[in-house]
């Protein structure tokens, strides 16, 4: 079946630097995208959304950006702390499927 | 406030013998509610979800089942467990119609 996949399993960036994880998702039915940020041991927690009628949502530090013509969804974080170090996951909902389909994880390491 | 509960924390479990996870939400009505499973070092995949009490879809044939007794109660259970059914179970709950999920704590099973 089609699937949401990501360009880098990990990503080392230093304390203060803008962050961007890579998505590219193969369903181009999917109109709905979230990333999610997951800590050792600790369920995924919601950190952007973005619909496909859109191609960037802003939020606290966050970025979204999402291009259609590629199918490639990104997120930016800015000014990247040592708190941000987590594995970041994009997940994907196609319309009628009440269900999110994840992606393989990217790890991101901020070194101080 | 909407939370949702997600216990045991952690399981060791011998092969063999039965499981039952179990998952409560707080605060809203109707919910969608999911079982998501994670192997060390991947991302999450689907395993059940439910729109209505009573009602159980299945994403993945496997060792596996669900059950939703009550409106904001969701089960996972096994007959008998696997080696392979070691993992970390993720509960996750969303509002009906919309695709942002809010995830539980999770329980770390360990199959020996």
């Amino acid at each position: 079946g089609e699937s949401v996949g990501l360009h880098l399993p990990t990503l080392s960036v230093q304390e203060g630097d803008n962050s961007i994880i890579n998505c590219a998702y193969s369903n181009s039915a999917s109109d709905y995208f979230i990333w999610y940020k997951q800590e050792s041991g600790k369920g995924p927690q919601f950190i952007i959304d973005i619909r496909s009628n859109m191609d960037k949502r802003q939020g606290q530090r966050v970025t979204v950006l999402l291009n259609k013509t590629v199918k490639h969804l990104s997120l930016q974080i800015a000014a990247t702390q040592p708190g941000d170090s987590a594995v970041y996951f994009c997940a994907e909902i196609e319309p009628g499927r009440r269900a999110l389909t994840f992606g393989s994880g990217t790890r991101l390491q901020v070194q101080p | 406030s909407q939370t949702i509960h997600q216990w045991p924390a952690t399981l060791v479990q011998p092969v063999g013998s039965p499981l039952s996870l179990e998952c409560t939400v707080e605060g809203t009505s109707n919910p969608n509610l999911y079982w998501y499973r994670q192997a060390a070092g991947r991302g999450l995949q689907l395993l059940f979800y439910s729109v209505g009490i009573g009602q159980i879809s299945s994403e993945v044939p496997q060792n596996l089942s669900a059950s939703r007794p009550q409106d904001r109660q969701f089960i996972l259970s096994s007959k008998k467990l696997l080696l392979s059914d070691s993992g970390f179970y993720l509960c996750a709950w969303s509002v009906r119609g919309e695709g942002g999920y809010t995830f539980g704590s999770g329980t770390r099973l360990t199959v020996v």
